[in-house]
């Protein structure tokens, strides 16, 4: 069975400063995709970035960058230049399009911004 | 407790048939979400109830999609007409109340629109 994994319920860091948010998961297919999704107190799910399984490069999207492990299976998220909107609850997210779809969802970790 | 349920699990329909979705929360979930998956877009918010009353559903994306909640331990999602663009996996999830953040989600419903 897949699982992810966030290790870090809380996380601060001061405004316009670099944060990593840690993620790892676990499972034995090959072909699959990684998410970092953010969620404000509004609930929505707010994709932040994608990672397929498949490429090397890690994704990157203006302040948001992963360091993708394929072989150690970790996905963390990097956020440079933090800003106060970023405040909000990250999740990590494994899913398996195939026959048995699946979206496995860490705990999420829950970013505070000290201005 | 089995977890969130949706059915069916896969469908596969023609353009312009009518398609519903049903999902079953788990039990004293006070909220229910449903989302649709694409790989370009990731998940998207659709609509989510509050003590089965619709709260947002400004992630509806058109006329076509409406969502019910009869009661606590029901909700579906339906789409008329269906066309090949809706064909994604729709994921329903539920949370227990307002100060829980973890959603649990259902297996999904994969749709394909032919």
């Amino acid at each position: 069975a897949q699982t992810v994994t966030q290790s870090q319920p809380e996380m601060s860091v001061q405004e316009a400063e670099t944060v990593t948010l840690s993620c790892t998961y676990d499972t034995s297919e090959s072909d699959y995709y990684l998410f970092w999704y953010k969620q404000p107190p509004s609930r929505q799910m707010i994709l932040v970035i994608r990672q397929e399984a498949y490429k090397q490069q890690n994704a990157t999207e203006n302040r948001f960058s992963v360091n993708f492990q394929k072989a150690a299976k970790s996905f963390s998220l990097k956020i440079s230049d933090s800003q106060l909107g970023d405040a909000a609850m990250y999740f990590c997210a494994f899913f398996l399009m195939n026959r048995d779809d699946k979206i496995i969802f860490g705990k999420g970790t829950r970013l505070h911004i000290l201005p | 407790d089995a977890g969130v349920i949706q059915s069916p699990r896969h469908e596969v329909t023609e353009m312009g048939q009518e398609v519903t979705l049903r999902c079953k929360p788990i039990s004293g979930h006070d909220y229910l979400f449903w989302y649709r998956q694409t790989m370009m877009r990731g998940l998207e918010l659709l609509i989510y109830f509050n003590n089965n009353v619709p709260i947002d559903d400004s992630g509806m994306p058109e006329d076509r999609f409406s969502a019910k909640m009869p009661n606590a331990s029901f909700s579906t999602l339906k789409i008329q007409p269906s066309e090949p663009r809706d064909s994604a996996v729709y994921f329903c999830a539920s949370s227990l109340d307002a100060r829980s953040y973890e959603q649990y989600f259902g297996p999904g419903t994969r749709l394909t629109v032919t």
